[in-house]
């Protein structure tokens, strides 16, 4: 069975710092990973997918098949960033996602 | 364009009673999806609909839980009777087309947070 997991709950940074949030799957297929944000009292929304391979408002996420991981990672965090973040993953040839447990990012002054 | 639109947007009731809650997708979306979010959990796909068929329900309690999208356009979602364990926000998602990867993107509404007492 597939399965996400986001090992850390609460990450805080610095403004200005690096920022990685950490994600990892198990899938026996091959697998589509997504990223989808929350900002404060707004609806969840996608940030990237890793098809795409494009840069989204400085996020950065490259899917690494030997460690079947799929870490989100900006160099210098914003306070706008400040977000829960769902690490997904698309399975089969529907459009089912499995959503890992979020980690919440705190970027403080 | 309009988003996903949900109502309401909180309920409380007691257990055993029954609620149900109401999904308008994206104007033109063929794909509808029910998710489940508990506290500290990320969303779990109930059912998705394609048009007015159903294309997944695995994870949908069928006992309790039930589903409809009869035009294609409008969803519901029912439960009855509801536990203490179904207390959960419940979103509603659309997509344009699920079998394209180029429309597949799915766009949530603002959920209802469902308390059960």
């Amino acid at each position: 069975a597939q399965r996400v997991t986001q090992p850390e709950k609460l990450l805080s940074v610095f403004k200005g710092a690096p920022v990685e949030l950490k994600c990892n799957y198990s899938y026996s297929g091959s697998p589509e990973l997504f990223w989808y944000v929350q900002y404060s009292r707004q609806r969840l929304q996608l940030l990237l997918r890793h098809i795409s391979r494009e840069s989204i408002k400085g996020f950065t996420a490259d899917l690494n098949k030997g460690e079947t991981s799929f870490h989100l990672k900006k160099p210098f965090a914003q306070e706008e960033d400040s977000a829960m973040y769902y690490c997904a993953l698309r399975t089969g040839g529907g459009n089912k996602l499995t959503f890992g447990t979020g980690t919440q990012l705190k970027v403080e002054l | 364009e309009a988003g996903v639109a949900q109502s309401p947007r909180y309920k409380i009731i007691e257990k055993r009673q029954s609620v149900a809650f109401w999904c308008n997708p994206i104007s033109g979306h063929a794909t509808l999806y029910w998710y489940q979010q508990i506290l500290g959990q990320g969303p779990k796909l109930l059912i998705q609909f394609q048009n007015n068929g159903v294309v997944d329900d695995s994870q949908l309690p069928k006992d309790r839980f039930s589903a409809e999208r009869l035009k294609g356009v409008d969803s519901t979602l029912k439960i009855q009777p509801a536990k203490l364990e179904d207390s959960a926000v419940y979103l509603c998602a659309s997509s344009l087309d699920r079998t394209r990867r180029a429309t597949d993107t799915q766009y949530f509404g603002p959920g209802t947070r469902l308390t059960v007492l």
